[in-house]
């Protein structure tokens, strides 16, 4: 699935460096966010979690941090990867039911060797 | 579990025809979800069921399209009469609760 194109904001970093993706969110009662990664041809894939009692959580080599105050969430990558070039999406949970997910535009990380 | 399967993988279609989009959810979830996603607008909310039945179709963009779930594996999306604005990638997802959903590979729609 081509995501997106040249409307969308890149960051391009070396082989082994840390990586930060930040993401504004746009609804102050969202309770639950999430990041997606997301290969050429393929659909996103689930990244990792965070609800908003917390504003840290740690997966493998990925980290999560929720700021309610700014509405600001943010994917840091540790030791970048080439296999980690992909576009990530963060996305946040509202809706009257709590199951609708809103996805933000999106950003491209390029991993250069 | 193969995870969720949509067919076909690309669909190439004249102004005007019927357009059928297929999504098999993973077995035990209970919600379901399509997308759509183009450059210009990134990743939309179609509609979503949640025990087959719809929730909420908010994001479906106008009476031409409609989506149906008979039963808890199977969900279409349908395009009647398609247009070339409609070209996009369909994405279906289902989860378990309010949870993270997980995505199929797509269906790349191109109407000419």
């Amino acid at each position: 699935g081509e995501s997106v194109g040249l409307h969308l904001p890149t960051l391009s970093v070396q082989e082994g460096d840390n990586s930060i993706i930040n993401c504004a969110y746009s609804n102050s009662a969202s309770d639950y966010f999430i990041w997606y990664k997301q290969e050429s041809g393929k659909g996103p894939q689930f990244i990792i979690d965070i609800r908003s009692n917390m504003d840290k959580r740690q997966g493998q080599r990925v980290t999560v941090l929720l700021n309610k105050t700014v509405k600001h969430l943010s994917l840091q990558i540790a030791a970048t990867q080439p296999g980690d070039s992909a576009v990530y999406f963060c996305a946040e949970n509202w809706g009257n039911a709590g199951n609708m997910l809103t996805f933000g535009g999106g950003t491209r990380l390029m991993v250069k060797p | 579990d193969a995870g969720v399967i949509q067919s076909p993988r690309h669909e190439v279609t004249e102004m005007g025809q019927e357009v059928t989009l297929r999504c098999k959810p993973i077995s035990g979830h209970d919600y379901l979800f399509w997308y759509r996603q183009t450059m210009m607008r990134g990743l939309e909310l179609l509609i979503y069921f949640n025990n087959n039945v719809p929730i909420d179709d908010s994001g479906m963009p106008e009476d031409r399209f409609s989506a149906k779930m008979p039963n808890a594996s199977f969900s279409t999306l349908k395009i009647q009469p398609s247009e070339p604005r409609d070209s996009a990638v369909y994405f279906c997802a289902s989860s378990f609760r309010p949870t993270e959903a997980f995505f199929g590979q797509g269906t790349r729609l191109t109407v000419v």
